[in-house]
């Protein structure tokens, strides 16, 4: 199975910041990546697809890059709506796997 | 407006058995690969199945092979998943996705809670 290794978990910022958060595949998954935004008490909410696709909706202070292994989800300018819990996923092979999440805290 | 809507979620022993369904709706749900996902309280999002548009192609995670069964009814634009043999550590909020080819994961239901406990 695909494993994803996502970092950092806990990630304290201020308003106005520009926030990375990184995802690493333990192989080639292609831009099979989609990044989630979660709220508490919420369902996920798909931000990012095909590693730098936004879905419709989405702010466009929020972008992905990578491919193969190696992929960032990027907050521009960090807005008080953003603070949430972010995930990664790949859907390259047939078992789906997602990142251990990354907490976005206010400093 | 695309609609999923768990239910079945519910207070079970360990052994025991339960039957979660998702109404699907605002889409050619025939047209579509579905999943479900859990998140354990407190925890990470984790893909437990996936079933192909047809019903004829299915595909679950080690922690639940065996005891898990994903099917679908597409007369009724229904997902089901059929959990036998539970287990304490599958309590979680189970989530009903839509999949499609290109953008993965795109449309999630609001969960229901399945606990398991004695």
């Amino acid at each position: 199975d695909i494993q994803i290794t996502q970092s950092p978990s806990t990630l304290s910022a201020s308003l106005g910041d520009r926030v990375t958060i990184t995802c690493r595949a333990s192989q080639s998954i292609s831009s099979w990546l989609a990044w989630f935004q979660q709220k508490p008490g919420q369902a996920p909410k798909l931000l990012i697809y095909k590693a730098s696709s936004l879905e419709s909706g989405v702010p466009s202070r929020f972008s992905g890059s990578g491919s193969g292994t190696e992929f960032t989800l990027t907050i521009s300018s960090l807005q008080p709506d953003d603070f949430a819990t972010y995930y990664c996923q790949q859907y390259d092979s047939y078992s789906w796997t997602f990142g251990q999440g990354t907490k976005v805290e206010i400093k | 407006e695309v609609q999923v809507v768990e239910s079945g979620g519910g207070l079970v022993q360990p052994g025991g058995s339960l039957r979660l369904s998702c109404a699907a709706s605002g889409f050619i749900f025939s047209s579509h690969w579905m999943d479900w996902v859990r998140q354990a309280p407190g925890k990470g999002l984790v893909w437990v199945s996936r079933i192909k548009s047809d019903g004829s192609n299915t595909n679950y995670a080690d922690s639940v092979k065996g005891r898990f069964t994903i099917s679908r009814d597409n007369a009724k634009n229904t997902l089901y998943l059929q959990m036998n043999s539970l287990r304490v550590e599958d309590t979680a909020v189970y989530y009903c996705v839509r999949e499609t080819a290109v953008a993965g994961l795109d449309y999630w239901g609001q969960g229901t809670l399945v606990t398991v406990s004695s």
